[in-house]
């Protein structure tokens, strides 16, 4: 099965900083098949980004996700209150699907 | 609104069971792929089980298979995981959530309930 390897474990910011998180995969995701999730305590997993960069419906454009391969990023461009939360990527390329063990973006 | 709402979460004994549900609100279960996700205290997320729209394909994944049984009521909006022989390592709090599927295949999940806590210890 596919790893994914997310990092920074802990990525520490200011509001209205940009936040870039990068998820690695131990083999190429196949056709871009990647997505990320936002974690809040105590919440349940919302989804963010599917295919690798297409927003989900109602999610703000601030979030972008790239990549292709093995390396893909999440891009927060200026960093609100409500995005300081844990983000999961998760790969739905090849059986069974993998999620990476999170990043944690927390205010500095 | 789309909501899912877990229960059936507890403390139990290795080697023990128990039925978890999840009760579906906003859409019709019926034509849905869902999934059973898990996530060990302080840890990631670990796909557990799909169950396709029609009810008679599953997958599991290879941690649970052979103890754990998904299924679903559709005429209730309801989804069921049962869960036999439990181990220590099984502890973790239980998701359901939509799962995005095609060609048999899960994609990923969207939404996703606040989950029910199973705890499994001596």
């Amino acid at each position: 099965e596919i790893v994914l390897t997310q990092s920074p474990g802990t990525l520490s910011l200011s509001l209205g900083e940009r936040a870039t998180l990068s998820c690695r995969a131990s083999q190429s995701v196949s056709s871009g098949y990647l997505v990320w999730y936002q974690q809040k305590p105590g919440q349940a997993p919302r989804l963010l980004i599917y295919a690798a960069s297409s927003r989900a419906t109602g999610i703000p454009d601030r979030f972008s996700g790239s990549g292709s391969g093995t390396d893909f990023t999440l891009t927060i461009s200026r960093l609100e209150p409500e995005d300081f939360a844990v983000y999961y990527c998760q790969q739905y390329g090849s059986s069974p699907v993998t999620f990476g063990q999170g990043t944690k973006v927390e205010i500095k | 609104e789309v909501q899912l709402l877990e229960s059936g979460g507890g403390f139990v004994q290795p080697g023990g069971c128990l039925r978890l549900s999840c009760v579906a609100s906003g859409f019709t279960l019926r034509s849905s792929a869902m999934s059973w996700v898990r996530q060990a205290p302080g840890k990631g997320l670990e796909w557990v089980s799909v169950i396709y729209s029609g009810g008679s394909s599953t997958n599991y994944a290879d941690s649970v298979r052979g103890r754990f049984t998904i299924s679903r009521d559709d005429s209730k909006n309801m989804l069921f995981l049962q869960m036999n022989s439990l181990r220590v390592e099984d502890t973790a709090v239980y998701h359901c959530a939509k799962a995005v599927a095609w060609n048999d295949e899960v994609r990923w999940f969207d939404p996703w309930g606040q989950g029910t806590l199973v705890t499994v210890s001596s």
